[in-house]
């Protein structure tokens, strides 16, 4: 069965350290992996896929097929990142979206 | 076009009554998704329209959840005998072209079933 693990809940980390979300998936063949992100006040909102294999506001994600992991990276938090994160896992040929369930990051000052 | 569009932004109802959710996705948007979020996890896919057809269920969609896009244009969330484990935020979404394709969410429908 597919299913996304966020293993944190909350990350806290100071304005200028690098911060790195955790994303580990279950699913036999090759899925497509997103992250999304939701400000405060705000809707969801897709940050970056790895399809796309862009950094989008200094953010990157490396898929590890061995790992089976997504991890999300900035080397350089800035307190506009604090935001709740999801992990989002959508399986080849089929639209069943399954998101873990988040990790909030607060940039401190 | 602002974006997705829900309504309403909120629902009170008590425990038995019947709720009915719209959603109007961006309008060359040909696929359309549903999903409930529950306090403390990550949005759950409900089911998912490609223009009117609905091609795709959740087994969380029991026979008391019924969608509609009639016309592949705005669609319907309808609970019938609601529940008090039918409290969640309401999630729209919708996207063009494939599986791999962003999808836009709406700002969701908060329903408290009392």
């Amino acid at each position: 069965a597919q299913r996304v693990t966020q293993p944190e809940k909350l990350l806290s980390v100071f304005k200028g350290a690098p911060v790195e979300l955790k994303c580990n998936y279950s699913y036999s063949g090759s899925p497509e992996l997103f992250w999304y992100v939701q400000y405060s006040r705000q809707r969801l909102q897709l940050l970056l896929r790895h399809i796309s294999r862009e950094s989008i506001k200094g953010f990157t994600a490396d898929l590890n097929k061995g790992e089976t992991s997504f991890h999300l990276k900035k080397p350089f938090a800035q307190e506009e990142d604090s935001a709740m994160y999801y992990c989002a896992l959508s399986p080849l040929n089929n639209n069943d979206m399954r998101f873990g369930a988040g990790t909030r990051l607060t940039v401190k000052p | 076009d602002t974006g997705v569009s829900q309504n309403p932004r909120h629902k009170i109802t008590k425990r038995g009554q019947n709720v009915t959710f719209r959603c109007d996705p961006i309008s060359e948007h040909n696929r359309l998704y549903w999903y409930r979020q529950t306090l403390g996890q990550g949005p759950e896919f409900l089911t998912y329209f490609q223009n009117e057809a609905q091609l795709e269920k959740s087994r969380l969609l029991s026979d008391r959840f019924s969608a509609e896009r009639p016309k592949g244009s705005f669609s319907t969330l309808e609970i019938q005998r609601t529940e008090q484990g039918d409290s969640a935020m309401y999630l729209c979404a919708s996207s063009w072209g494939g599986s791999y394709n962003e999808q836009f969410f709406g700002p969701g429908t908060r329903l408290t079933v009392l």
